[in-house]
């Protein structure tokens, strides 16, 4: 039973425009979402993350936006570099400031182009 | 900034053997937690450790053991290997006191089993 999915397995964005990547989760004890960006043979790289209060945490070029009635986040790049070509991982847990472990979605293969 | 370090970053055994896997979080950091990567599957939760006494475990088989010590570096016991132990094993760190749950991975050690 994946309880966070990420439907999109693969992703092609043109340097410069908008990268939107999309999270869905099915357990309502979820209060705590992160990104995570990872290269292949490389553990994941945290991005960025958001607790259950807000509905919208911003860094930089990422933002990454919770909508807690559709259970459902997403991660905005912009702009979009080749750099940032790579696989993003959606993750989440229960219980901000526990020792949660973290459920991660399947992963999405984002590819920058020229 | 130090990061979570992981040793070996490579690893060949044969089916039956044992192998151990170190993990060092990052300074300060009182939690280390587990992930086993297959191919093409996402990180899968094996075991976590808060101030050095077990918090949480996932989906690690019997033959695995895990424990972290004084110094809150961690081990990863694996025995009887079997060809579907092989994978990609992340060890990662966080720190409670932050309020969130942001969790820090270190590059993984890779595991074949021949």
């Amino acid at each position: 039973d994946q309880q966070v999915k990420q439907n999109s397995p693969s992703l092609s964005v043109q340097e410069g425009r908008i990268s939107i990547l999309n999270c869905d989760y099915t357990n309502s004890m979820f209060d705590y979402f992160l990104w995570y960006k990872k290269y292949p043979a490389e553990g994941p790289t945290f991005l960025i993350s958001i607790s259950s209060i807000k509905d919208k945490n911003e860094d930089g070029r990422f933002t990454v936006f919770l909508n807690k009635s559709a259970k459902h986040l997403s991660l905005h790049i912009v702009p979009s570099q080749p750099g940032d070509s790579a696989v993003y991982f959606c993750a989440a847990s229960e219980g901000t400031g526990t020792a949660s472990k973290l459920t991660f979605g399947t992963g999405t293969r984002l590819q920058v182009t020229l | 900034a130090a990061g979570v370090i992981q040793s070996p970053r490579h690893l060949i055994k044969e089916k039956r053997e044992t192998a151990t896997l170190k993990c060092y979080p990052i300074p300060r950091h009182d939690t280390v937690y587990w992930y086993q990567q297959g191919p093409g599957q996402d990180p899968q939760f094996l075991i976590s450790f808060y101030e050095k006494m077990q918090s949480d475990k996932g989906s690690i088989p019997d033959r695995f053991s895990a424990q972290q010590f004084s110094d809150y570096h961690s081990e990863l016991n694996m025995s009887s290997l079997e060809l579907g132990d092989s994978a990609l094993y992340f060890c990662a760190s966080s720190f409670l006191g932050t309020g969130g749950n942001t969790i820090y991975f270190g590059e993984g050690s890779w595991l074949t089993v021949v």
